[in-house]
């Protein structure tokens, strides 16, 4: 099936500094990858949209200034979190979208990448 | 995009058979029905998907009435490491957006 890896898979950082998360699709190409947010005992929550080659949807109550989102290639899409705060610290989770696939809109989900920001 | 409703969490012992019901009465005519598994600190995996009657695959059968206002997962013989959260989520060839529920917590016992 679909694989899609994400680096790193876990990252401490210092309050004030910027994070990139780096997101890909290992054996599809991916026009559309979504990034999500989850906090401990909660469900996943859609972040952003990412197409490649134009700029990313966010959803309401996301801070575009803040997750900066950059899909330029059609297998790789990273987000950055700038000037991170410990509220930040979460776990970020990717999924691409396979347009080839069988299933109607099957997403295929990254293995996640824990921050935590001190 | 059609809401969904899970029970918050189920238990079952080794063997069993586990049955998972998803409400989605708002469900539209070109939505698909997808469930997902997803372990502690990892990415959801998918599990299977239907749009109407009965998909089977090597992991789970997916049962939906005529009506799709729900959809029963059902996972045979369950085994100890099918402890996890289960989503079942709701949508169409819109794009591919996905918004998740609560999802069903999974918990089998020996």
């Amino acid at each position: 099936g679909a694989v899609v890896s994400q680096h790193p898979s876990w990252v401490i950082c210092k309050s004030g500094t910027s994070v990139k998360i780096e997101c890909r699709s290992l054996d599809f190409q991916a026009t559309t990858m979504f990034w999500y947010r989850q906090f401990p005992k909660q469900s996943l929550m859609l972040m952003a949209t990412s197409n490649e080659g134009s700029k990313a949807t966010y959803e309401q109550g996301v801070e575009k200034d803040k997750f900066l989102i950059n899909h330029a290639s059609l297998t790789l899409s990273t987000l950055t979190v700038t000037s991170a705060h410990p509220e930040d610290s979460s776990f970020y989770i990717c999924s691409a979208r396979d347009p080839l696939a069988g299933f109607t809109d099957t997403q295929y989900f990254g293995p996640g990448t824990r921050l935590t920001v001190l | 995009l059609a809401k969904t409703t899970q029970p918050i969490s189920m238990d079952s012992y080794e063997g069993q058979e586990v049955n998972i019901t998803c409400s989605h009465n708002n469900i539209a005519t070109n939505d698909y029905i997808t469930w997902y598994q997803q372990f502690p600190s990892q990415g959801p995996r998918f599990i299977i998907q239907g749009y109407k009657t009965k998909v089977t695959n090597e992991v789970a059968s997916l049962f939906i009435p005529a009506d799709r206002k729900s959809s029963t997962l059902s996972l045979p013989r369950v085994s100890l490491s099918d402890t996890a959260v289960y989503y079942c989520l709701v949508g169409g060839n819109q794009g591919g957006k996905l918004i998740f529920g609560q999802g069903t917590e999974l918990s089998v016992k020996p």
